[in-house]
């Protein structure tokens, strides 16, 4: 069984600075993906970054970026330049790549509040 | 592209009556999934759909759960004699074919969520 463990519930940052989000998962698979999705409050859950677990390169998405430790089964969320309109809950997910649904598993999530 | 839509997006009822939420997904999203998310948690995986077949379903989905996706485009989620405990977001994702061309099959899109309280 997956299982992913966010340790943070709560961060925060101020504006224009940099924080990083952990995430640590579990899974006896060689076959799957890792995501960031963003939850601001009260409005949908977007993704943010994903990352195929085949691919050694980190992913980048413009501020947002990863550190994806393979071997430690890490997974963290870097943001540049945080801004205001970054404030929401985090979470991170994982899902298997063969045999089914592609489920998402997700970690109980990181509360993120930029200040100005 | 309208994203994913669900209805209603607030449902308040008794305990006991049963209660029935739509999802929309993306048109030609094939792959259809409903999460539940309980206060201060990440979402949990409830069932999916595959066109119209349900190809898979979570423990958490007890027999006063049901889901269809009869024509493989919305998807409705019923609950019957709801608890107190039943109290949740349910959300619904999509996400394309293998074969789209576009974004990856793994990415799931997803809805605003149907907010149920059971009193």
């Amino acid at each position: 069984a997956q299982t992913v463990t966010q340790s943070q519930p709560e961060m925060s940052v101020q504006e224009a600075e940099t924080v990083t989000l952990s995430c640590t998962y579990d899974t006896s698979e060689n076959n799957y993906y890792l995501f960031w999705y963003k939850q601001p409050p009260s409005r949908q859950m977007i993704l943010v970054i994903r990352q195929e677990a085949y691919k050694q390169q980190n992913a980048t998405e413009n501020r947002f970026s990863v550190n994806f430790q393979k071997a430690a089964k890490s997974f963290s969320l870097k943001i540049s330049d945080s801004q205001l309109g970054d404030t929401a809950m985090y979470f991170c997910a994982s899902a298997l790549t063969q045999g089914g649904s592609e489920k998402l598993v997700f970690g109980k999530g990181t509360k993120l509040t930029v200040n100005p | 592209d309208t994203g994913v839509s669900q209805n209603p997006r607030h449902k308040i009822t008794k305990r006991g009556q049963n209660v029935t939420f739509r999802c929309d997904p993306i048109s030609e999203h094939n792959r259809l999934y409903w999460y539940r998310q309980t206060l201060g948690q990440g979402p949990e995986f409830l069932t999916y759909f595959q066109n119209e077949a349900q190809l898979e379903k979570s423990r958490l989905l007890s027999d006063r759960f049901s889901a269809e996706r009869p024509k493989g485009s919305f998807s409705t989620l019923e609950i019957q004699r709801t608890e107190q405990g039943d109290s949740a977001m349910y959300l619904c994702a999509s996400s394309p074919p293998e074969t789209s061309g576009g974004p990856s099959p793994d990415t799931q899109y997803f809805g605003p969520g149907t907010r149920l309280t059971v009193l």
